[in-house]
């Protein structure tokens, strides 16, 4: 399986700030999603990271609070923008290289003041 | 939709059998299971594809009906390693296999010496 990493590992922002979360394969892969994690909560997909285009955001997710880049088959990038308290989060990158399954990355604890 | 997961938590004794089921109200292409521990990222399990279909992974396998939308993960023998949140994760027909994929509450397992 692919190796996925993801920085930063954890952070601690203030309030009214921002945060890009970056995921880096070591190998081409057809998909990349990005989920959120709330503590001690189930996984929710936040959207799909799609290669040269806008990404296909979840219902309750949207770009300007969640804006994501995927310049190509290898790397991609989740800003969680003006955070608040409320998006202190375990965030997470998967990927699928030709076929399923997804695999995870190692996630990145976000804690927001 | 959210699938459900059941039961939310059981506790075992070393070597005992656990079966954790996960249902869903939409017909499913793929149903994918995870064991998450406290702190890392979610680890893959196995993933069911076709009606009917039955895995196995060492100790672990499990069956996928596609009638009643329906997995169950089967622990036999378990180990003190097995500890852990068991999630799984579904992907809807309309998805056709290139959706990110929607997680159940999770159970949480605990295994005792």
């Amino acid at each position: 399986s692919a190796v996925i990493s993801q920085k930063p590992s954890r952070d601690i922002c203030q309030r009214g700030t921002s945060l890009t979360i970056q995921c880096q394969v070591d190998s081409q892969v057809t998909m990349m999603f990005w989920y959120r994690q709330q503590p001690g909560q189930s996984l929710t997909l936040i959207a799909t990271a799609n290669q040269g285009s806008e990404a296909t955001y979840e219902s309750g997710f949207v770009i300007d609070k969640f804006p994501i880049s995927r310049p190509n088959l290898t790397f991609s990038t989740l800003t969680v923008s003006n955070m608040s308290p409320e998006d202190s989060s375990i965030y997470l990158c998967s990927v699928v290289a030709l076929l399923p399954p997804q695999y995870f990355g190692p996630g990145t604890r976000l804690t927001v003041l | 939709q959210q699938p459900v997961q059941s039961p939310q938590a059981v506790i075992l004794r070393e070597g005992e059998d656990a079966v954790i089921n996960c249902s869903s109200s939409k017909a499913l292409y793929s149903v994918h299971w995870y064991r998450q521990k406290h702190g890392e990222a979610p680890v893959f399990l196995m993933i069911l594809l076709k009606g009917g279909e039955q895995k196995g992974h060492e100790k672990i396998s499990a069956s996928f009906n596609e009638k009643k939308q329906q997995s169950s993960l089967y622990l036999t023998a378990s180990q003190l390693s097995y500890s852990g949140t068991y999630f799984c994760g579904t992907e809807s027909v309309e998805g056709g296999g290139a959706d990110g994929l929607t997680f159940g509450k999770g159970t949480h397992l605990i295994i005792q010496p």
